[in-house]
């Protein structure tokens, strides 16, 4: 079964710092990883999607990382803003055909 | 257009009571997912459907009763529920359920909030 761990499950930082969130998984074998974003209570917003093939992609001041051998996952946020406060999933899509979703790390970016 | 769209927003129903939850996509998705998920956790998957049939079933308790009438529309009937069903239910929706497609990616709709009484 695959475990994914994303470390830290909590942060808060100053506005303006970039921000690394990491993500591990236990079974390399993936088709590819999904970053959600989730504001409390609602539902998730698909932030990236990298195929296995990839190494990283990004999206404006978004990027997101991919070693699939040692299962490991990094999202970063360049310049943080208050508005990037929220919980940030990751979740990789394997052999089971299910996302696996870790707990979160939980962004508050201070004003 | 990638939206998911759901309804109700909030329900509060009793525990003898049969409701229904609707989720619509219309980006010719052919999977289509119901989650749930509890306050401060992760979601866990329901159910799958996969080109309208049924492929996925974790288990579920049989007081929820999954539908796909066509490849846009995913309902979830509800009925004889408890209080720790309560949680956000999610609905979501990809091309297919094959993750090796390069065009593979859930999007998910914005939940239902379901408290039983």
């Amino acid at each position: 079964k695959q475990e994914v761990t994303q470390i830290p499950a909590a942060l808060s930082v100053p506005e303006g710092e970039n921000l690394v969130l990491n993500c591990s998984f236990t079974d390399s074998a993936i088709y590819n990883l999904q970053w959600f974003r989730q504001d409390p209570g609602k539902g998730l917003t698909s932030l990236l999607l990298i195929q296995s093939s990839q190494r990283e992609q990004t999206s404006g001041r978004l990027n997101a990382s991919l070693d699939k051998s040692s299962g490991r996952s990094t999202l970063y946020i360049a310049a943080s803003q208050p508005g990037d406060s929220a919980t940030y999933l990751c979740a990789p899509f394997g052999g089971n055909n299910r996302l696996a979703f870790g707990k979160g790390n939980q962004v508050v970016v201070i004003p | 257009d990638t939206e998911v769209t759901q309804t109700p927003k909030h329900l509060v129903m009793g525990m003898t009571n049969k409701k229904s939850l609707k989720c619509e996509q219309h980006m010719g998705h052919r999977a289509m997912y119901w989650y749930k998920q509890k306050a401060k956790k992760p979601p866990e998957l329901m159910f799958v459907y996969s080109y309208e049939k049924l492929s996925i079933n974790e288990s579920v308790p049989s007081r929820f009763s999954p539908e796909c009438p066509n490849s846009s529309l995913l309902n979830l009937h509800l009925h004889a529920l408890q209080p720790e069903d309560s949680a956000l239910y999610l609905c979501a929706s990809s091309q297919d359920t094959i993750g090796r497609t390069s065009s593979y990616e859930q999007y998910f709709g914005p939940g239902t909030r379901l408290t039983v009484t």
